[in-house]
Protein backbone atom coordinates (compact mmCIF):
# COMPACT_ATOMS: atom_id res chain seq x y z
CA UNK A 1 0.00 0.00 0.00
CA UNK A 2 1.35 3.54 -0.67
CA UNK A 3 2.59 5.27 2.40
CA UNK A 4 2.68 8.83 2.71
CA UNK A 5 4.96 10.27 6.35
CA UNK A 6 5.36 13.65 7.31
CA UNK A 7 8.60 13.69 9.69
CA UNK A 8 7.49 16.76 11.30
CA UNK A 9 4.66 16.30 13.93
CA UNK A 10 4.89 20.21 15.19
CA UNK A 11 6.22 23.17 13.54
CA UNK A 12 6.61 26.57 14.10
CA UNK A 13 6.74 30.36 12.21
CA UNK A 14 6.80 34.18 13.00
CA UNK A 15 4.15 35.81 11.29
CA UNK A 16 5.11 36.94 8.39
CA UNK A 17 7.66 34.47 7.65
CA UNK A 18 8.40 31.63 5.82
CA UNK A 19 7.87 27.87 6.60
CA UNK A 20 8.65 24.70 4.78
CA UNK A 21 6.34 21.25 5.73
CA UNK A 22 8.14 18.10 4.78
CA UNK A 23 6.33 15.13 2.77
CA UNK A 24 7.39 11.98 1.16
CA UNK A 25 5.68 9.16 0.12
CA UNK A 26 5.95 5.77 -1.40
CA UNK A 27 5.06 4.27 -4.57
CA UNK A 28 5.72 2.45 -7.61
CA UNK A 29 3.18 4.03 -9.77
CA UNK A 30 4.47 6.69 -12.34
CA UNK A 31 0.93 9.06 -12.38
CA UNK A 32 -0.63 9.98 -9.38
CA UNK A 33 -1.63 13.26 -7.61
CA UNK A 34 -0.90 14.88 -4.54
CA UNK A 35 -2.48 17.31 -2.38
CA UNK A 36 -1.75 19.43 0.67
CA UNK A 37 -5.00 19.86 3.08
CA UNK A 38 -5.42 22.00 5.65
CA UNK A 39 -7.49 21.31 8.64
CA UNK A 40 -7.91 24.45 11.16
CA UNK A 41 -9.35 23.96 14.96
CA UNK A 42 -12.66 23.34 13.12
CA UNK A 43 -11.49 20.59 11.89
CA UNK A 44 -13.09 20.83 8.02
CA UNK A 45 -10.37 19.90 5.55
CA UNK A 46 -9.61 22.82 2.87
CA UNK A 47 -7.56 21.60 0.19
CA UNK A 48 -4.30 23.92 0.22
CA UNK A 49 -2.74 22.94 -3.05
CA UNK A 50 -2.74 20.09 -5.76
CA UNK A 51 -0.05 18.71 -7.92
CA UNK A 52 -0.46 16.15 -10.98
CA UNK A 53 2.43 13.80 -11.17
CA UNK A 54 3.27 13.86 -14.91
CA UNK A 55 3.63 17.73 -14.52
CA UNK A 56 7.30 19.02 -13.69
CA UNK A 57 6.35 22.47 -13.13
CA UNK A 58 5.50 22.95 -9.71
CA UNK A 59 2.15 24.20 -8.23
CA UNK A 60 1.37 27.77 -6.73
CA UNK A 61 -1.14 29.18 -5.51
CA UNK A 62 -0.69 32.79 -3.36
CA UNK A 63 1.17 32.34 -0.77
CA UNK A 64 1.27 28.12 -1.07
CA UNK A 65 3.62 26.38 -3.46
CA UNK A 66 5.04 23.46 -3.27
CA UNK A 67 8.54 21.76 -3.98
CA UNK A 68 7.85 18.50 -5.91
CA UNK A 69 10.78 16.12 -6.60
CA UNK A 70 9.62 12.94 -8.27
CA UNK A 71 12.82 11.21 -8.25
CA UNK A 72 13.35 11.72 -4.50
CA UNK A 73 9.32 11.30 -4.07
CA UNK A 74 9.08 14.53 -2.22
CA UNK A 75 6.19 16.97 -1.38
CA UNK A 76 6.68 19.52 0.36
CA UNK A 77 4.63 22.82 0.86
CA UNK A 78 5.93 26.34 1.33
CA UNK A 79 3.84 29.17 2.64
CA UNK A 80 5.26 32.23 2.41
CA UNK A 81 4.22 35.43 4.39
CA UNK A 82 3.02 33.01 7.13
CA UNK A 83 -0.51 34.51 8.57
CA UNK A 84 -1.93 33.97 11.94
CA UNK A 85 -4.97 32.47 10.06
CA UNK A 86 -2.55 29.85 8.67
CA UNK A 87 -2.14 28.22 12.22
CA UNK A 88 -3.64 24.47 11.76
CA UNK A 89 -2.75 21.06 11.20
CA UNK A 90 -1.78 20.04 7.28
CA UNK A 91 -2.07 16.93 5.72
CA UNK A 92 -0.11 15.63 3.07
CA UNK A 93 -2.30 13.06 0.75
CA UNK A 94 -1.53 10.79 -2.04
CA UNK A 95 -4.25 9.60 -4.51
CA UNK A 96 -2.76 7.33 -7.43
CA UNK A 97 -4.18 6.03 -10.57
CA UNK A 98 -3.98 2.62 -10.26
CA UNK A 99 -5.08 2.33 -6.72
CA UNK A 100 -8.39 3.26 -6.79
CA UNK A 101 -9.60 6.77 -5.65
CA UNK A 102 -8.87 6.87 -1.95
CA UNK A 103 -6.41 8.99 -0.87
CA UNK A 104 -3.78 7.90 1.59
CA UNK A 105 -2.79 10.36 4.33
CA UNK A 106 -0.03 11.76 6.48
CA UNK A 107 -0.01 11.60 9.91
CA UNK A 108 -0.05 15.61 9.95
CA UNK A 109 2.01 18.80 10.66
CA UNK A 110 0.47 20.92 13.48
CA UNK A 111 1.67 24.59 11.89
CA UNK A 112 1.96 27.37 14.97
CA UNK A 113 2.06 30.61 13.62
CA UNK A 114 3.58 33.68 16.38
CA UNK A 115 2.72 37.09 16.47
CA UNK B 1 -19.00 27.59 -3.99
CA UNK B 2 -20.86 24.01 -3.40
CA UNK B 3 -19.33 22.53 -0.38
CA UNK B 4 -20.34 18.82 1.38
CA UNK B 5 -22.00 19.84 4.38
CA UNK B 6 -22.31 16.68 6.99
CA UNK B 7 -25.67 16.15 9.90
CA UNK B 8 -25.21 16.21 12.75
CA UNK B 9 -21.85 18.00 13.69
CA UNK B 10 -21.70 15.73 16.96
CA UNK B 11 -23.24 12.44 18.00
CA UNK B 12 -22.81 11.06 21.09
CA UNK B 13 -24.29 7.26 21.22
CA UNK B 14 -24.23 4.52 24.13
CA UNK B 15 -22.00 1.24 22.67
CA UNK B 16 -24.09 -1.13 21.18
CA UNK B 17 -26.25 1.55 19.43
CA UNK B 18 -26.58 1.89 15.65
CA UNK B 19 -25.62 5.38 14.14
CA UNK B 20 -26.08 6.90 10.93
CA UNK B 21 -24.02 9.48 9.36
CA UNK B 22 -25.54 11.81 6.83
CA UNK B 23 -23.47 13.58 3.99
CA UNK B 24 -24.90 15.55 0.87
CA UNK B 25 -22.42 15.50 -1.70
CA UNK B 26 -21.53 18.35 -3.88
CA UNK B 27 -24.39 18.29 -6.39
CA UNK B 28 -22.43 17.41 -9.68
CA UNK B 29 -20.13 14.52 -8.23
CA UNK B 30 -20.55 11.47 -8.77
CA UNK B 31 -18.06 9.92 -6.60
CA UNK B 32 -18.38 9.67 -2.28
CA UNK B 33 -16.00 8.72 0.37
CA UNK B 34 -16.49 8.43 3.95
CA UNK B 35 -12.87 8.46 5.91
CA UNK B 36 -12.25 8.20 9.68
CA UNK B 37 -9.95 10.33 11.93
CA UNK B 38 -9.20 8.97 15.32
CA UNK B 39 -8.45 11.89 17.46
CA UNK B 40 -4.42 12.43 17.23
CA UNK B 41 -3.79 10.25 13.93
CA UNK B 42 -4.48 10.10 10.40
CA UNK B 43 -7.21 10.40 8.10
CA UNK B 44 -8.30 6.90 7.02
CA UNK B 45 -10.08 5.71 4.22
CA UNK B 46 -13.25 3.87 5.11
CA UNK B 47 -14.87 3.08 1.64
CA UNK B 48 -16.14 4.60 -2.05
CA UNK B 49 -19.37 4.98 -3.80
CA UNK B 50 -19.96 5.16 -7.21
CA UNK B 51 -23.19 4.23 -9.24
CA UNK B 52 -24.70 3.38 -6.24
CA UNK B 53 -22.59 0.56 -5.03
CA UNK B 54 -19.18 0.42 -3.07
CA UNK B 55 -16.55 0.49 -5.49
CA UNK B 56 -13.38 0.51 -3.29
CA UNK B 57 -13.67 -0.52 1.06
CA UNK B 58 -10.79 -0.77 3.51
CA UNK B 59 -9.95 -3.00 6.10
CA UNK B 60 -11.98 -1.31 8.40
CA UNK B 61 -14.89 -1.12 6.56
CA UNK B 62 -16.41 -4.27 8.06
CA UNK B 63 -19.88 -5.43 8.46
CA UNK B 64 -20.32 -3.34 10.99
CA UNK B 65 -20.19 -0.47 8.46
CA UNK B 66 -22.46 0.38 6.00
CA UNK B 67 -23.31 3.15 3.40
CA UNK B 68 -26.33 3.93 1.41
CA UNK B 69 -27.32 6.85 -1.14
CA UNK B 70 -30.95 6.75 -0.71
CA UNK B 71 -32.14 9.59 -2.59
CA UNK B 72 -30.47 11.73 -4.77
CA UNK B 73 -28.58 14.10 -2.55
CA UNK B 74 -27.82 11.82 0.67
CA UNK B 75 -24.72 9.61 1.22
CA UNK B 76 -25.30 7.83 4.92
CA UNK B 77 -22.79 5.97 7.01
CA UNK B 78 -24.38 3.48 9.69
CA UNK B 79 -22.48 1.69 11.98
CA UNK B 80 -24.43 -0.92 13.71
CA UNK B 81 -23.66 -1.66 17.32
CA UNK B 82 -21.31 0.86 17.77
CA UNK B 83 -17.72 0.07 19.77
CA UNK B 84 -15.80 2.49 22.08
CA UNK B 85 -13.08 2.22 19.37
CA UNK B 86 -15.51 3.81 16.92
CA UNK B 87 -14.65 6.64 18.24
CA UNK B 88 -13.64 9.29 15.93
CA UNK B 89 -14.37 12.21 13.31
CA UNK B 90 -15.56 10.88 10.37
CA UNK B 91 -15.24 13.03 7.15
CA UNK B 92 -17.09 12.38 3.89
CA UNK B 93 -16.12 13.29 0.87
CA UNK B 94 -16.80 14.08 -2.92
CA UNK B 95 -15.62 14.57 -6.28
CA UNK B 96 -16.80 14.80 -9.72
CA UNK B 97 -14.70 12.05 -11.47
CA UNK B 98 -12.52 12.13 -14.57
CA UNK B 99 -9.01 13.18 -14.99
CA UNK B 100 -8.66 16.49 -13.56
CA UNK B 101 -11.22 16.25 -11.31
CA UNK B 102 -9.65 14.25 -8.61
CA UNK B 103 -9.62 16.86 -5.80
CA UNK B 104 -11.74 14.85 -3.37
CA UNK B 105 -13.89 17.99 -1.38
CA UNK B 106 -14.54 17.10 2.30
CA UNK B 107 -16.90 17.52 4.81
CA UNK B 108 -16.58 19.50 7.92
CA UNK B 109 -16.38 16.38 9.72
CA UNK B 110 -19.51 14.71 12.25
CA UNK B 111 -17.74 13.69 15.47
CA UNK B 112 -19.01 10.12 16.79
CA UNK B 113 -18.61 9.77 20.62
CA UNK B 114 -19.34 6.50 21.75
CA UNK B 115 -19.62 6.24 25.98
Amino acid sequence: AQTVTQSQPEMSVQEAETVTLSCTYDTSESDYYLFWYKQPPSRQMILVIRQEAYKQQNATENRFSVNFQKAAKSFSLKISDSQLGDAAMYFCAYRGTNTGNQFYFGTGTSLTVIP
Amino acid sequence: EPEVTQTPSHQVTQMGQEVILRCVPISNHLYFYWYRQILGQKVEFLVSFYNNEISEKSEIFDDQFSVERPDGSNFTLKIRSTKLEDSAMYFCASNRGGRGTDTQYFGPGTRLTVL
